[in-house]
């Protein structure tokens, strides 16, 4: 079956500093990849979405400045949250899908919890 | 732009009872709309999907129809059980967009 592991599943880093996320996919190719931030408000909130072979798509208050994504292929992809401040905290979670399957799903990893000292 | 909105924040209730969590949406292009549950510290898992006009859709004793002339996409379920105390979240995927819309979700509290 379709399975994305996200790693690492928690983190804590000190304020001002920087942690990378990663997403694979398994079992199917990761045609998009949509990176959320469910904050302690418990929202989730789109911060951008990654297609292969095009312009990755930023949601308004998120940029590409403060949260680099790396799409390199059909089964990775990576997020950084640069300098990251308290009001990073909360689950980030990546969400892939294959658009070579008609109506296919989003397959959505465990998160990475990100706590901010 | 395309949006979801869920009207509860918590719901509580004692077990056995129904429940009935509101979705509705907006968007310009021809919906496909999603249930996830999200247990404690865990990712969200898919409950239930539709993008047919009128058709009820089942899972785990959950339920949901497509109503495109309301823009809703109700969850219910008859017998509500303790385990079903979790987070719940409606969302959307446009034919005009690629990425899932989540509404805020609703906490669903049962009790003995």
């Amino acid at each position: 079956g379709a399975l994305v592991y996200q790693y690492p599943r928690r983190t804590i880093c000190k304020s001002g500093t920087s942690m990378r996320m990663e997403c694979q996919a398994v079992g199917f190719q990761a045609t998009s990849v949509a990176w959320y931030r469910q904050s302690p408000q418990k929202t989730f909130e789109l911060i951008a979405l990654s297609t292969v072979n095009s312009a990755i798509k930023y949601e308004q208050n998120f940029t590409q400045e403060k949260f680099p994504i790396s799409h390199p292929n059909l089964s990775f992809s990576s997020m950084t949250v640069l300098n990251a401040y308290l009001e990073d905290r909360g689950l980030y979670l990546c969400g892939a899908r294959d658009h070579g399957t008609a109506n296919s799903d989003y397959t959505f990893g465990s998160g990475t919890r990100l706590l901010v000292i | 732009g395309d949006s979801v909105t869920q009207t509860e924040g918590l719901v509580t209730l004692t077990k056995g009872l129904p429940v009935m969590l509101n979705c509705t949406y907006q968007t310009t292009y021809s919906p496909f709309l999603f249930w996830y549950v999200q247990h404690l510290n865990e990712a969200p898992k898919l409950l239930l999907k539709s993008s047919t006009d009128n058709k009820r859709t089942e899972h785990q004793g959950f339920y949901a129809t497509l109503h495109k002339s309301s823009s809703s996409f109700h969850l219910q379920k008859s017998s509500v059980q303790l385990s079903d105390s979790a987070l719940y979240f409606c969302a959307l995927r446009s034919q005009g967009g690629r990425a899932l819309i989540f509404g805020t979700g609703t906490t669903v509290s049962v009790s003995p």
